[in-house]
């Protein structure tokens, strides 16, 4: 199994800011990395896919970075709607697909 | 624009099998390339993925449930199913079905199942 492991588990950060979020695979999973974000009492939503590639209506503020191993979340510039739990995934390995543990990203 | 609508129990007696049941709408479920999956979220806790299944019938399931765990779909229903087999309260959680080409862009809401007696 692959192990996803993300840091920091919780991240303080000003609006206007730029918050980085990072999650690194227990072995190569290529460019097959997803990051969502997570809102209280939401579902997930996909925000990058291909570990760079924006999601359909994502805005340009979020990017993904990295493959193999290390990847990166950033979002350039916080709006309030941004304070949220973001988790990666791999799909490199399907058996099992496994998610990262979650980053909060709270209001500093 | 695909939308899905999972239902089933929210409360599940231990040892009995828990079923929900997840309708896509707004486009076919024989669609080229997806996978319809169902993921779940213990309360307070992160997201495990616990199996997925393609419109042909072919099935991925996490060796974790592996034994547990039953995924079917009808196609004629547009729908695909999740049957997990004696649940203990391990198992409450919030169950995501979700669809997509290998990651997930399409959710449902979600079915809080709590499994007491």
């Amino acid at each position: 199994e692959i192990v996803m492991t993300q840091s920091p588990a919780t991240l303080s950060v000003s609006p206007g800011e730029r918050a980085t979020l990072s999650c690194r695979a227990s072995q190569s999973v290529s460019s097959n990395l997803a990051w969502y974000q997570q809102k209280p009492g939401q579902a997930p939503r996909l925000l990058i896919y291909g570990a760079s590639t924006r999601a359909t209506g994502i805005p340009a503020r979020f990017s993904g970075t990295g493959s193999g191993t290390e990847f990166t979340l950033t979002i350039s510039s916080l709006q309030s709607e941004d304070f949220a739990v973001y988790y990666c995934q791999q799909y490199n390995n399907w058996l099992p697909i496994t998610f990262g543990q979650g980053t909060r990203l709270e209001i500093k | 624009q695909l939308q899905l609508q999972d239902s089933g129990p929210g409360l599940v007696k231990p040892s009995e099998t828990l079923s929900l049941t997840c309708t896509v709408s707004g486009g076919s479920i024989s669609r080229t390339s997806y996978y319809w999956g169902w993921i779940r979220q213990p309360p307070g806790k992160g997201l495990e993925w616990i199996g997925s299944i393609y419109y042909s019938g072919t099935t991925y399931y996490n060796p974790s449930l592996k034994s547990r765990i039953t995924i079917s779909v009808d196609t004629s229903k547009n729908q695909f199913s999740l049957k997990l087999s004696s649940v203990t309260a391990a198992d409450t959680a919030v169950y995501y079905c979700a669809g997509g080409p290998n990651f997930f862009d399409y959710w449902g809401q979600g079915t809080l199942v709590t499994v007491s007696s």
